[in-house]
């Protein structure tokens, strides 16, 4: 099993423009979300999913879309990057919901916005 | 007042110190507590789970849950250099949407030989 995956692993963008952060699991997860860490802030939620076109909100959401068409992706797009949008991002799943088994989380993006 | 709150640290250490790290909440729901290591440049990876109260160890590493207290310690013993990284504190409960770990900031660990 590859696990996580997420693509680009670093991306420099100009403000204003747009792009999709991109995550896929193979272990069949439902439920997946996106963080982002910013120093001296921890892990903070984007947006999640538990399950193929079910999405909610997390702490943090404005600026992002997600979808969810299919149980392995769940791409994240920032729709006008700001430079506040400058961060690293990373992709989890997690077992099937009720159980509160592990997160497996991705590598990460580390995306640049000036 | 974060819900969960971890003191960032850096905490430094020679090599072969027991270490001790924490983490306090507030929210009296949480039932499972998890204990998540991060080095620089990678995705946090689970170290310990545990749920409810009481004590779990797995080789060196030692967690601890006081939920009267509302306070979760995870304890290294012979810390090594490997160890130095950022550990992270998650707890979550159970039902509903309360399955969504919240996480604490995290800190920074630092073994030096």
């Amino acid at each position: 099993n590859a696990g996580v995956t997420q693509t680009p692993k670093f991306q420099v963008l100009k403000t204003g423009q747009s792009m999709t952060l991109q995550c896929a699991q193979d272990m069949n997860h439902e439920y997946m979300s996106w963080y982002r860490q910013d120093p001296g802030m921890g892990l903070r939620l984007i947006h999640y999913s538990v399950g193929a076109g079910i999405t909610d909100q997390g702490e943090v959401p404005n600026g992002y879309n997600v979808s969810r068409s299919t149980t392995e992706d769940f791409p994240l797009r920032l729709l006008s990057a700001a430079p506040s949008q400058t961060s690293v991002y990373f992709c989890a799943s997690k077992k099937p919901l009720g159980s509160n088994y592990e997160q497996y989380f991705g590598p990460g993006t580390r995306l640049t916005v000036t | 007042q974060k819900e969960v709150e971890q003191d960032p640290g850096p905490l430094s250490v020679p090599e072969g110190a027991i270490v001790s790290l924490n983490c306090t909440y507030s929210n009296s729901a949480f039932q499972y507590f998890m204990w998540y290591r991060q080095y620089s440049r990678k995705g946090p990876e689970l170290l310990m789970y545990t749920y409810s109260s009481g004590n779990k160890e797995d080789g060196r590493f030692t967690a601890q849950v006081d939920k009267s207290s509302k306070y979760i310690s995870l304890f290294i013993r012979d810390s090594q250099p490997s160890d130095s990284a950022t550990y992270l504190c998650a707890m979550s409960g159970q039902g509903g949407g309360s399955y969504i770990p919240t996480f604490g900031r995290g800190t920074s660990l630092i073994v030096h030989p």
